[in-house]
């Protein structure tokens, strides 16, 4: 049970080239989630998957594309990268829809992207 | 705005001693309020969950209590061992809308 799988773990970029973030569950979890992790401030969230089938914005969405391919994968991309996503990237998931319910959310390794 | 303070930002204590993290936050409608302990190179890993009939929740040597009233929150750490150096997130949600509010954590270190 590997719980909350998320690739690459280290990635550098060059400003203007896209990639994409991928991130598998196997807990059977309904929803998905991407937050980034900068310095001195608290987890942000990106987007997030309610379900299969569906995605909607976070606190800070700009510059980010989301596709749920199925219920066990969420991936993020950067069409075209920029410092300012310079981050750590967390990928997460919980068993039922809402982020607000008292049910445990569980975080991937992280990725740390870096934007030169 | 939702906000989440936590304090003191960072830590330093002797392996063996105790000591308490706090958090203050102004989530309104409240939910619940969790704890995660977050190991350098690490994701986030739940160590509480407290909703708002709940006062108090243990996870082995970690107690976190909830004051409601006041909007506060603490974790405190018995007989620190050394695996407790991480940094410690507080996270609240309301009961409107999908999304948490996180505090900038608090970053312990317990020395031997």
């Amino acid at each position: 049970n590997a719980g909350v799988t998320q690739t690459p773990k280290f990635q550098v970029l060059k400003t203007g080239q896209s990639m994409t973030l991928q991130c598998a569950q196997d807990m059977n979890h309904n929803s998905m989630y991407w937050y980034r992790q900068d310095p001195g401030m608290g987890l942000r969230l990106i987007y997030y998957s309610a379900s299969e089938g569906t995605t909607d914005k976070g606190e800070v969405p700009n510059g980010y594309n989301v596709s749920r391919l199925n219920k066990r994968e969420f991936s993020l991309r950067l069409e075209s990268a920029a410092p300012s996503q310079t981050s750590v990237y967390f990928c997460a998931s919980n068993k039922y829809p809402k982020e607000s319910s008292g049910n445990t959310i569980y975080f991937g390794e992280g990725s740390w992207l870096t934007v030169v | 705005k939702n906000q989440v303070e936590q304090s003191p930002q960072s830590l330093i204590i002797l392996e063996g001693k105790n000591c308490t993290l706090q958090c203050n936050y102004t989530v309104s409608p409240f939910s619940n309020l969790r704890w995660y302990k977050q190991d350098t190179g690490r994701g986030p890993v739940s160590l509480t969950i407290m909703t708002f009939s709940e006062n108090t929740k243990s996870n082995g040597r970690y107690t976190a209590t909830l004051d409601a009233d006041t909007k506060q929150s603490s974790l405190h750490i018995t007989a620190s061992q050394l695996s407790d150096s991480a940094s410690y997130i507080c996270v609240v949600s309301a009961t409107a809308g999908n999304m948490l509010t996180f505090g900038g954590g608090t970053r312990l270190m317990v020395k031997p």
